[in-house]
């Protein structure tokens, strides 16, 4: 079983407010994730690193910030809400390599209004 | 660019059906190929399918993969309401994991 850990799960704020999502995992995974989905459609990677100090865009630009101090911990930030990033966030983690299966956190719905 | 196309997108049945969904990719290195069941949250791992014609099993779920096809399929027999989900195919690349659209499950009672 994953542990893997996002928080908060539900995030109502108004536009302008800086947010940070959570992603965290103990099972000393080097990559990370962030992928956005939209209700009823595909998942899309905005955010991924290799290890700590390590951070890259993804295919789908996003507005928002990441940062990867330590191996566990992956937090998504966005300096300036806005209504359009309202959506689901994902957080994953995998070992890496060929075989390379990845554990997803149980998500963040964000609403901006 | 890699790519990873799901068929049906979307599929209503009723309990006890056997249903069948696909996955067709075109990938540059070939990894392996994962499928994942995602309900309301987040995806949760299936199968990993990296040897041609290896069926893999779980419960009522298989899956094989089919490298001449460049294709693989997920089977569930005897499905039940609890199998109603977005199934995702995916192959792994480089730096991250190429999703198929998925293909949304309805199991009526």
């Amino acid at each position: 079983e994953a542990d893997i850990y996002q928080t908060p799960r539900y995030l109502v704020i108004g536009t302008g407010k800086k947010i940070t999502l959570e992603c965290s995992q103990t099972m000393g995974h080097d990559k990370m994730y962030w992928y956005q989905q939209d209700p009823g459609m595909e998942l899309h990677l905005i955010h991924y690193s290799y290890g700590v100090n390590s951070t890259e865009k993804g295919d789908l630009s996003s507005e928002s910030t990441v940062s990867r101090i330590r191996t566990e911990h992956f937090p998504l930030t966005l300096e300036s809400a806005r209504p359009s990033h309202t959506s689901q966030y994902l957080c994953a983690s995998s070992i890496g390599g060929g075989k390379n299966i990845q554990y997803f956190g149980a998500g963040t719905r964000l609403s901006v209004l | 660019e890699d790519k990873v196309v799901q068929s049906p997108l979307s599929l209503v049945v009723h309990e006890g059906d056997t249903v069948t969904l696909n996955c067709s990719y075109e990938v540059t290195n070939f990894r392996s190929l994962l499928w994942y069941k995602q309900e309301k949250k987040a995806p949760t791992f299936l199968f990993m399918l990296t040897s041609s014609g290896i069926e893999k099993k779980s419960g009522r779920l298989s899956s094989i993969l089919d490298k001449k096809e460049l294709s693989s399929i997920l089977n569930i027999t005897a499905t039940q309401t609890g199998d109603s989900a977005i199934y995702l195919c995916a192959h792994p690349s480089n730096n991250d994991m190429r999703f198929g659209a998925g293909t949304r499950l309805t199991v009526k009672p």
